[in-house]
């Protein structure tokens, strides 16, 4: 089976920084994937890793250890719409996709 | 469309009705996907289209879920005798090809089973 771990919640106050940890054993990988979730809506698409290292676009970056099985997502300069639900999904194949429980922000003022 | 849409977005059934899901991708994608998503967890993959094919159905609960993409656009997932453990969010999403691509999920459909 697939194993994806990630925190379960997380608070930071507006215009700090936060960072999502993601761990993960799968039977495959092709890539790592990072989806935000409004509550009641769709998840979004945020960052796409298939090589180590970091990835940045805008306030968010995407990190990438495939050796140690490990990504984080990092939330700079927080905003209050940021408040969401953080998937951390793997590519196990040619096209299916694992996901990680979510870790629900909450960003206070 | 400029997003995948679903339909209905929200669905009250009794237990043992049938109910069908609509999902329209978006325009000219290859790929669709199904996934379940119970409150508070991630989506769980169900099954997998390419073109009017379904390539995978691994994750299909039981023989009660059945899927379809009969002209490989629109596709319907279809729920008979529905049990209270139906009870989630089903999600579809598209990707353009067929690989591992980024997928682009719909709102949902959140069925209440009772």
């Amino acid at each position: 089976g697939q194993n994806i771990d990630q925190p379960t919640e997380m608070t930071a106050t507006e215009g700090a920084i936060v960072q999502i940890n993601c761990t993960y054993q799968t039977s495959g990988f092709n890539g790592l994937f990072w989806y935000q979730q409004h509550a009641g809506e769709a998840p979004t698409f945020l960052s796409y890793n298939v090589l180590d290292g970091l990835e940045e676009k805008g306030r968010f970056s995407s990190f990438l250890s495939r050796s140690k099985g490990y990504s984080y997502l990092l939330l700079k300069e927080l905003q209050m719409k940021d408040s969401a639900s953080y998937l951390c999904a793997v590519g196990t194949d040619d096209y299916k996709l694992s996901f990680g429980a979510g870790t629900t922000v909450t960003v206070r003022a | 469309g400029a997003g995948v849409s679903q339909s209905p977005r929200y669905k009250v059934a009794k237990r043992g009705q049938d109910v069908a899901l609509r999902c329209d991708p978006i325009s000219g994608h290859v790929s669709l996907f199904w996934y379940q998503q119970a409150l508070g967890q991630g989506p769980e993959f169900l099954t997998y289209f390419q073109n009017e094919a379904q390539l995978d159905k691994s994750g299909l609960p039981s023989d009660r879920f059945f899927a379809e993409r009969p002209e490989g656009s629109v596709s319907t997932l279809k729920i008979q005798r529905t049990q209270q453990e139906d009870s989630a969010v089903y999600l579809c999403a598209s990707s353009v090809g067929r690989g591992q691509e980024t997928q682009y999920f719909g709102p949902g459909t959140r069925l209440l089973v009772l």
